[in-house]
């Protein structure tokens, strides 16, 4: 089955322990990226890669690292979290198509990240 | 500069007919999709339009004027499990930039 997935889908921690949240996808996509989710200020853009080894900084980056070492595989990583980084986060890949252009991006189930 | 505007919240009754709109001011446009997002769960894909005019997918439907950027998102026979956000998102000019996503209109369908 095609998918998008994310590990863990929920988490409690304290702040300053560093975590990291693993996104998969086995659709051969070139673009992953990553999402946060507040409310009332919608889905803002963290991290995103266009292939391997290429990634770029989103609306949000403070606060995150990424990396992009395997076509399918784009963890973020917190090295500090803190409270304010208490957000429903969802993880994102898309195909580029025969044109060059992005198609539809397909979503990870979401990992629900509290930070005490 | 980027800027994708939808009504925050609306409220329709079962069996009728709603239209969400969506206004853009983006560097450039290159497609407009069309997400559904029920609470907690991932957005998924509802429609995609990059020409003017409908494009039309069983009760949804989606409608794209470039010239005025603006779209909307039309939803027939509504049914209780409609209750959802909609984001509207515009891919740029440069169609390998990331997606420009509005903050979502929250759906309500009542009895």
């Amino acid at each position: 089955e095609a998918q998008v997935t994310q590990n863990p889908r929920y988490l409690i921690t304290v702040t300053g322990k560093k975590l990291t949240v693993t996104c998969s996808q086995n659709m051969n996509h070139e673009y992953m990226s990553w999402y946060r989710q507040d409310p009332g200020l919608g889905l803002r853009q963290i991290y995103y890669s266009m292939n391997v080894e290429v990634t770029d900084k989103g609306d949000v980056p403070e606060g995150y690292k990424v990396s992009r070492k395997e076509k399918r595989n784009f963890p973020l990583i917190l090295e500090s979290p803190s409270p304010n980084q208490t957000s429903l986060y969802f993880c994102a890949s898309s195909l580029f198509g025969q044109t060059g252009y992005m198609n539809e991006q397909f979503f990870g189930p979401g990992t629900r990240l509290t930070v005490l | 500069g980027q800027n994708i505007d939808q009504p925050t919240e609306m409220t329709a009754t079962e069996g009728a007919i709603v239209q969400i709109n969506c206004t853009y001011q983006t560097s450039g446009f290159n497609g407009l999709f069309w997400y559904q997002q029920h609470a907690g769960e991932a957005p998924t894909f509802l429609s995609y339009n990059v020409l003017d005019g409908l494009e039309e997918k069983g009760r949804f439907s989606s409608f794209l004027s470039r010239s005025k950027g603006y779209s909307y998102l039309l939803l027939k026979e509504l049914q209780m499990k409609d209750s959802a956000s909609y984001l509207c998102a515009v891919r740029p000019l440069s169609g390998n930039t990331p997606l420009v996503f509005g903050k979502g209109t929250r759906l309500s369908v009542i009895a």
